[in-house]
């Protein structure tokens, strides 16, 4: 079985300052990663996911994460955050054989 | 349009009525989906249809009964609930149902039961 795991679950950073959040899973088989953000009273939207090939993959709003299969994480980093960026931040897993699994979550909330 | 569309926004219901959810893209997707999401937690998955046969049943109670009357559209009925079915519930598409694909999510329609 697949699981996902976000260690984090608040972080707070001043604004323009750089941010980590981390995600790290569990499987057994290749797997396909992906980041998706939930801003207030809104649904989820992707930010961007990683299927094969380049490990450092690129998204939308300045996000990128890097897939480390050795270490089992996909950590989603921006060099520097806006106030526009305080969402939830959803981690989420799937396989070949197994439907999409979400992290728990990590609460990014940015100060002015 | 990247757009999924859900009806109503908030709903308010008693405990012995009967409701539904709407859902509406218009992408072509041909996989849907039913999430609940409880404040603070992630989505989970409650209803996969792939080509408007349903795929996937998360062992849901049957007061949510799902219905995809084309592929554009997704509906969820409501009757009998509790509580604690209180929910955010997110209608998302993708391509064709595959694991790899990109979900978008439509805004949610927020329930509270009384």
């Amino acid at each position: 079985a697949q699981s996902v795991t976000q260690l984090d679950s608040q972080v707070p950073v001043f604004e323009e300052a750089p941010v980590e959040l981390r995600c790290n899973y569990s499987s057994s088989v290749s797997v396909y990663l992906f980041w998706y953000v939930q801003y207030p009273n809104q649904g989820l939207q992707l930010l961007l996911k990683y299927l094969s090939g380049s490990t450092l993959v690129k998204g939308i709003n300045g996000f990128e994460a890097e897939f480390n299969k050795s270490q089992t994480s996909f950590h989603l980093r921006k060099p520097s955050v806006h106030i526009s960026d305080t969402a939830e931040y959803f981690c989420a897993v799937s396989n070949s054989y197994d439907k999409v699994i979400f992290g728990p979550g990590t609460s990014l909330s940015v100060i002015p | 349009d990247t757009e999924v569309t859900q009806t109503p926004k908030h709903l308010v219901m008693g405990m012995t009525n009967k409701k539904s959810l709407k859902c509406e893209q218009h992408m072509g997707h041909r996989a849907m989906y039913w999430y609940k999401q409880k404040a603070k937690k992630p989505p989970e998955l409650m209803f996969v249809y792939s080509y408007e046969k349903l795929s996937i049943n998360e062992s849901v109670p049957s007061r949510f009964s799902p219905e995809c009357p084309n592929s554009s559209l997704l509906n969820l009925h409501l009757h009998a609930l509790q509580p604690e079915d209180s929910a955010l519930y997110l209608c998302a598409s993708s391509q064709q149902g595959g694991v790899q694909e990109t979900q978008y999510f439509g805004p949610g329609t927020r329930l509270l039961v009384l």
